[in-house]
């Protein structure tokens, strides 16, 4: 089946510092990829997404590239502001299901 | 426009008691999601609707959850009796089509169980 695996946080950076949350999945065919950020007290927001092999999805300073001959979707952010302090999941979604499958989160902590 | 709202955002009872948590998704979305976040564990699926029909249940754990959505707007999940293991936050997500399309989340419900 589908699965998600990403890094185990917490991670705690300090403010500028460059962000590489990992990210590998299993899935059959040719699944869609996610980054979904949950901020405190708030819903699970779509931070980017990628829905075929080598696209780079980026949003607010974030990109993930779609690397499917690792099966990968690693999150980086050139300069981390106390502002993404927040939980970071990594999911896909397969061609025939509308499920999402999700990894577990890594929790982000960026300091002044 | 208004997103994903669920209710009630926190929910505290005791083991053998019925809770029903309300979701109502982003206004014309026919799709509708329930997801469940167990302490330490991944968000997992549960169920999915698209408008009234349940699409997929295949995640839903065993028959003491039970969800609607009647009339297609806003879904109900139900835990009857609720145990300790069903602790957890409960998330609903919506969208405008099926498969591909971005799913938008609302800020879930905390339940425990005592």
């Amino acid at each position: 089946g589908n699965s998600v695996t990403q890094m185990e946080g917490p991670v705690t950076l300090s403010e500028e510092a460059f962000l590489t949350i990992n990210c590998t999945y299993t899935a059959t065919g040719y699944p869609s990829l996610f980054w979904y950020v949950q901020y405190p007290g708030e819903g699970l927001q779509l931070l980017l997404k990628a829905t075929k092999a080598d696209d780079k999805g980026s949003n607010k300073g974030f990109e993930a590239t779609y690397r499917k001959e690792t099966t990968s979707f690693h999150l980086e952010k050139g300069s981390v502001q106390v502002s993404d302090s927040a939980v970071y999941f990594c999911a896909l979604s397969d061609r025939s299901g509308y499920a999402l499958n999700f990894g577990k989160g890594t929790s982000l902590l960026v300091t002044p | 426009e208004a997103g994903v709202t669920q209710f009630p955002s926190h929910s505290v009872i005791e083991k053998g008691q019925t809770v029903t948590l309300r979701c109502d998704p982003i206004s014309g979305h026919d799709n509708l999601y329930w997801y469940r976040r167990v302490m330490g564990k991944e968000i997992k699926f549960l169920l999915h609707f698209v408008k009234e029909s349940k699409q997929d249940e295949s995640g839903m754990p065993n028959n003491r959850f039970l969800a609607e959505r009647t009339g297609g707007t806003y879904s109900t999940l139900k835990v009857q009796p609720a145990e300790l293991e069903d602790s957890g936050v409960y998330f609903c997500a919506s969208s405008q089509d099926k498969g591909r399309e971005t799913q938008y989340f609302g800020p879930g419900t905390r339940l425990l169980v005592l």
